[in-house]
Parts: structure tokens; C-alpha cells; sequence
């Protein structure tokens, strides 16, 4: 079975700041990861996903997030937010790579810009 | 392009009733999944649905069940609706060629009271 841990379940930063939100999965098997975002009182939008090849990915809104495999990690990275970045982040697995069928999520992280 | 459309947003129950919650996913799309989100367990997946067969099914007990129409469109059904269900319940569809990602409706707020 699939895990995935978000180390931090809030993140405090400064407009123009950079910011790093962790994630670390757990799987015996290859895996497609995505971050999503949740934005109050709606769905999740696909931030970015990670399905093979290159292991730097680029999101949209200035997101980026690099595949480690040998620290099972996936961390999403932005050198400057915004204050309108002020979401809840989540991280995701698919545990059926070719199908990308039933994602499991991390617990989220809520990232909260300020002035 | 139309995104995902679940319908109602916002819906009241009681304890005992049963609840239909529908999902229209994006035109083409044929995988549709659900998800049920709460503060305690955070967002788990209930099941998904490819040419009008579940394909997967989460840890959820018989009480939820759903099905999928010739159209792709999906409904959820919860039976015998318990405090606990209270929830927000997210539809994804996908086009489903493996690893395109999951679009998501903006979800169902459930109170059950």
C-alpha cells in the first residue's frame, strides 16, 4: 500500500519569499506523484505531476517540484509567492502506475503568505 | 471547456436518510472517482468508475455505493446517513490513458444532521 507523509501541516512565509512544502512516500513500487491545490471552498487543482523522465517538474503558477527516488521524496518548491498562494497544498500517489487509478493524499499543508 | 459539475454544492440531511449526489464530468472524460473529505481523516478515496464499471473501491462500508451512466456521468449514493458522513465529496475525472491526472469538481458539502 501507498503512504505519503507532508512533514508540515502549516507554513508561515513572507510575500516574495521562497518556500518549500515536503513530501515523502512510501511505495514498493514505481509511482506517479502530483501536488494539488485547494483554494477555501473548492475542489483540488492540479498543481503538477510527476509520471517519468525528467525529475525537475514544472507546475503552473511559478510551482516546481523534483522527484528524488532515492530519498522518496517530492517536494514542491516557488522562489517568490504571492500572497494569493495562500492555500492548502496536497500531495499525492497513485498507486497504479499506467492507470494513475486511486490517488492516496498526504494530510496537506497549509500555506499561509503574509504581507 | 467545461470542467467537472457536481451538483448540489450544498446539501442538509438527516440522520437515517439517504443522499444522491451527482457528478458531469469533463466532455471525453470516461474515469470518474470519488473522494470524501474531512478535518479527521483528511481526503480518502471511495471508488472509480471507467465505462460504467467500478474499476476500484476504498475502505468504505456497503452504506456508500455509486454507479456510472452510458454518458460517463456518475452518481454517489450514501444509505442510512450517519453524523460521521458529514463531509466534503470531491468527483475527478480523467480521460484515463494512465497519468494525466485527475480533474476535480469544486465538491459537495454534506451536512448531515
Amino acid at each position: 500500500a501507498q503512504s505519503v507523509t507532508q512533514l508540515d501541516s502549516q507554513v508561515p512565509v513572507f510575500e516574495e519569499a521562497p518556500v518549500e512544502l515536503r513530501c515523502n512516500y512510501s511505495s514498493s513500487v514505481s509511482v506517479y506523484l502530483f501536488w494539488y491545490v485547494q483554494y477555501p471552498n473548492q475542489g483540488l487543482q492540479l498543481l503538477l505531476k510527476y509520471l517519468s523522465g525528467s525529475t525537475l517538474v514544472k507546475g503552473i503558477n511559478g510551482f516546481e517540484a523534483e522527484f528524488n527516488k532515492s530519498q522518496t521524496s517530492f517536494h514542491l518548491r516557488k522562489p517568490s509567492v504571492h500572497i494569493s498562494d495562500t492555500a492548502e497544498y496536497f500531495c499525492a500517489v497513485s498507486d497504479r502506475p499506467g492507470t494513475a487509478s486511486k490517488l492516496t493524499f498526504g494530510t496537506g499543508t497549509r500555506l499561509q503568505v503574509t504581507l | 471547456k467545461a470542467g467537472v459539475t457536481q451538483t448540489p454544492r450544498y446539501l442538509i440531511k438527516t440522520r437515517g436518510q439517504q443522499v444522491t449526489l451527482s457528478c458531469s464530468p469533463i466532455s471525453g472524460h470516461r474515469s470518474v472517482s470519488w473522494y470524501q473529505q474531512t478535518p479527521g481523516q483528511g481526503l480518502q478515496f471511495l471508488f472509480e468508475y471507467f465505462s460504467e464499471t467500478q474499476r476500484n473501491k476504498g475502505n468504505f462500508p456497503g452504506r456508500f455505493s455509486g454507479r456510472q451512466f452510458s454518458n460517463s456521468r456518475s452518481e454517489m449514493n450514501v444509505s442510512t446517513l450517519e453524523l460521521g458522513d458529514s463531509a466534503l465529496y470531491l468527483c475527478a475525472s480523467s480521460f484515463d490513458t494512465g497519468g494525466h491526472g485527475y480533474t476535480f469538481g469544486s465538491g459537495t458539502r454534506l451536512t448531515v444532521v
